[in-house]
């Protein structure tokens, strides 16, 4: 079956390292999201991609970038990870329209 | 002012009773409405979209679509303990592709 796949699930790091999160969708989904999910906050979308080789900003991308090589992986990368970067990170796709699916999430704490 | 409005709840029904959230938006362009539910440590998992102005059924799931109030609702009927979870609001139809959340209702349905 097609799906949506995150790793790692959890992750501790320390301040200043850079991590890089990984998102792999099989539904050959054109669009991929990025968002980051705090108590207080909701879903704030953090990076997207309407397919390979194009990447935008989203309402809180200070601190993060993410490449499109090909139409499967949209990997998010923190460049110097801080402590509020910690956080349940989302990664989501959909097909061109605007139903959206969600991997199983990413956990990181930033020490 | 908020994009997308939910009450945070907690919620809290009898087992067997109607369950209504309540969503409202600020953008006019907006064309598609979406509920997700939410359980916890979990990722958000669609559960109805709605284009149209009036009602969607699916199950014991009706979404209710108002254009002119920009407002936007979710009926549980024959609430069950498992329906416990928090559901967010989320609509798209003018950011290409991208869909704004709200933050969430917690509803708790007991037993």
């Amino acid at each position: 079956d097609a799906e949506i796949t995150q790793s790692p699930r959890h992750k501790i790091t320390e301040t200043g390292r850079q991590v890089t999160l990984a998102c792999h969708q099989t539904w050959n989904h054109n669009n991929m999201f990025w968002y980051r999910q705090d108590l207080g906050h909701g879903l704030r979308l953090i990076h997207y991609s309407y397919g390979v080789q194009d990447t935008n900003k989203g309402e809180v991308s200070d601190g993060y970038s993410v490449s499109r090589s090909n139409t499967e992986d949209l990997p998010l990368t923190l460049e110097s990870a801080a402590s509020s970067q910690t956080s349940v990170y989302f990664c989501a796709s959909s097909d061109g329209g605007d139903t959206q699916y969600f991997g199983p999430g990413t956990r990181l704490t930033v020490l | 002012q908020k994009e997308v409005e939910q009450n945070s709840g907690p919620l809290s029904v009898p087992e067997g009773a109607i369950a209504s959230l309540n969503c409202t938006y600020s953008d006019r362009g907006s064309q598609s409405f979406f509920w997700y539910r939410q359980y916890s440590g979990k990722s958000p998992e669609l559960i109805m979209f709605i284009y149209s102005n009036g009602d969607k059924e699916d199950g014991r799931f009706t979404a209710q679509l108002n254009k002119a109030s920009q407002y936007v609702s979710l009926l549980i009927r024959d609430s069950q303990p498992s329906d416990s979870a928090t559901y967010l609001c989320a609509v798209g139809g003018s950011q290409g592709g991208k869909l704004i959340f709200g933050q969430g209702t917690e509803l708790s349905v007991k037993p």
